[in-house]
């Protein structure tokens, strides 16, 4: 079945440091991809995401590609703030209708970023 | 402009009882899927429903959890004879008009078990 893996965590930065989030996935044709955020005691946040393969998502400063070749989608963030401090899960959504639209996440990459 | 609202934000029940957790869509959305998120770990997907229909419920645990999306009011995810193992976040999140259209999330109900 289609699943998501994301490098594990916790990642600690210092303020300004360039961000890397590794994700990779498994599926059947061509899914959507997402990246969400989560801050301590909220729901999850839609931060970007990509429909097909090329596309790529840009929202406050992170990136992430669809990579279909490397079946990747890495979030990266050139200058990381303190603000950014939080759990970041990478998702996708099935590209047939076996899974009626449910997405499936990867574990999780918790971020601390230290001034 | 009220997002997706889940309630209660915390609940605490004892082996044996019943919880029932509620979720208020976007407005205007009627897609609704119930994730559940132990420690440590990501979401998992329990179940879509639609308005008065369940569309896939292949995530939901064969006993003792159920769930509704009535014409009128919220969703419920009800748990009965809840055990430790139940203990965990369970998040709601709302589409508009189908699978395809972003989901977005409530903060929670963050369920413990004594």
């Amino acid at each position: 079945g289609d699943s998501v893996t994301q490098m594990e965590g916790p990642v600690t930065l210092s303020e300004e440091a360039f961000l890397t989030i590794n994700c990779t996935y498994t599926a059947t044709g061509y899914p959507s991809l997402f990246w969400y955020v989560q801050y301590p005691g909220e729901g999850l946040q839609l931060l970007l995401k990509a429909t097909k393969a090329d596309d790529k998502g840009s929202n406050k400063g992170f990136e992430a590609t669809y990579r279909k070749e490397t079946t990747s989608f890495h979030l990266e963030k050139g200058s990381v703030q303190v603000s950014d401090s939080a759990v970041y899960f990478c998702a996708l959504r099935g590209a047939y209708g076996g899974s009626q639209g449910n997405l499936i996440f990867g574990k999780g990459t918790k971020l601390s970023v230290k001034p | 402009n009220a997002g997706v609202m889940q309630n209660p934000r915390h609940l605490v029940r004892r082996r044996g009882q019943e919880a029932r957790l509620r979720c208020s869509p976007m407005k205007g959305h009627s897609h609704v899927y119930w994730y559940r998120q132990l420690p440590e770990e990501g979401l998992k997907f329990m179940v879509y429903l639609q308005k008065e229909n369940i569309i896939d419920e292949s995530g939901m645990p064969k006993e003792r959890f159920s769930a509704e999306f009535p014409k009128e009011g919220p969703s419920i995810l009800r748990i009965q004879q809840v055990v430790r193992g139940d203990s965990a976040a369970y998040f709601c999140a709302s589409s508009d008009r189908g699978s395809n259209q972003p989901q977005h999330f409530g903060d929670g109900t963050r369920l413990s078990i004594l």
